[in-house]
């Protein structure tokens, strides 16, 4: 069964630009994470999607924002980009409505802001 | 607010050494437990998951944890380390309510000496 992928692996951006990050789940899975990781602050949840709706969401601004289509693949897009968003951004995929919610990540974006 | 607190940032031994790797979490109600690992440039891999039916729980790569309530810790072991266990190791555990969002530790990044 292929894992989870993302696209691009890599991105660099300039400054007040914007930029999407797509994610492919595991076959069957509907649901959808997506987390942020920083050397300083570590892995940070952004936000879930489950069946096309947003369910969960983390503390970020509304610079960062989501979807997820019919087929469960999902993109994350963050507008006017700054200095701080550079960092791995991680999505991971679960059936989402059984125990124990256990979830498989992707290799990752590794997006960096000039 | 539930929290992970993984003990040291840094954990060195020595190959075929005893490897333990501290996990204490906060929460209210039973929680779903996961270990993960990352080696460098590379997403997450589910190492083993904590899903109450046993306390001492077996995972991949010779890794295996033990829950304890009492203690509310969920510490991650392996009786020999080897120099492929070199990487980032994550506790984490399912946010209540908000079973796509993984509440994660700092990371303890490990060390093997020849």
């Amino acid at each position: 069964k292929a894992g989870v992928t993302q696209t691009p692996r890599y991105l660099i951006k300039t400054r007040g630009q914007q930029v999407t990050l797509s994610c492919s789940p595991i076959s069957g899975h509907r649901s959808v994470s997506w987390y942020q990781q920083t050397p300083g602050q570590g892995l940070q949840f952004l936000f879930e999607y489950f069946s096309e709706t947003q369910r969960n969401k983390g503390n970020f601004p509304g610079r960062f924002s989501g979807r997820q289509f019919s087929n469960s693949r999902s993109e994350m897009n963050v507008s006017t980009l700054e200095l701080g968003d550079s960092a791995l951004y991680l999505c991971a995929s679960s059936w989402g409505d059984r125990d124990p919610y256990e979830q498989y990540f992707g290799p990752g974006t590794r997006l960096t802001v000039t | 607010a539930q929290s992970v607190t993984q003990l040291g940032s840094h954990v060195s031994v020595s190959e075929g050494a005893l490897v333990l790797l501290r996990c204490n979490y906060s929460s209210s109600v039973p929680p779903y437990l996961f270990w993960y690992v990352q080696y460098p440039n590379q997403g997450l891999q589910l190492l083993l998951k904590y899903t109450s039916a046993a306390t001492l729980v077996k995972g991949i790569n010779g890794f295996e944890a033990e829950f304890k309530k009492s203690e509310t810790s969920f510490h991650l072991t392996k009786p020999s380390a080897h120099m492929s266990d070199a990487a980032e190791y994550f506790c984490a555990v399912v946010a209540t309510g908000s079973q796509g969002n993984l509440i994660f530790g700092k990371g303890t990044k490990l060390s093997v000496k020849p």
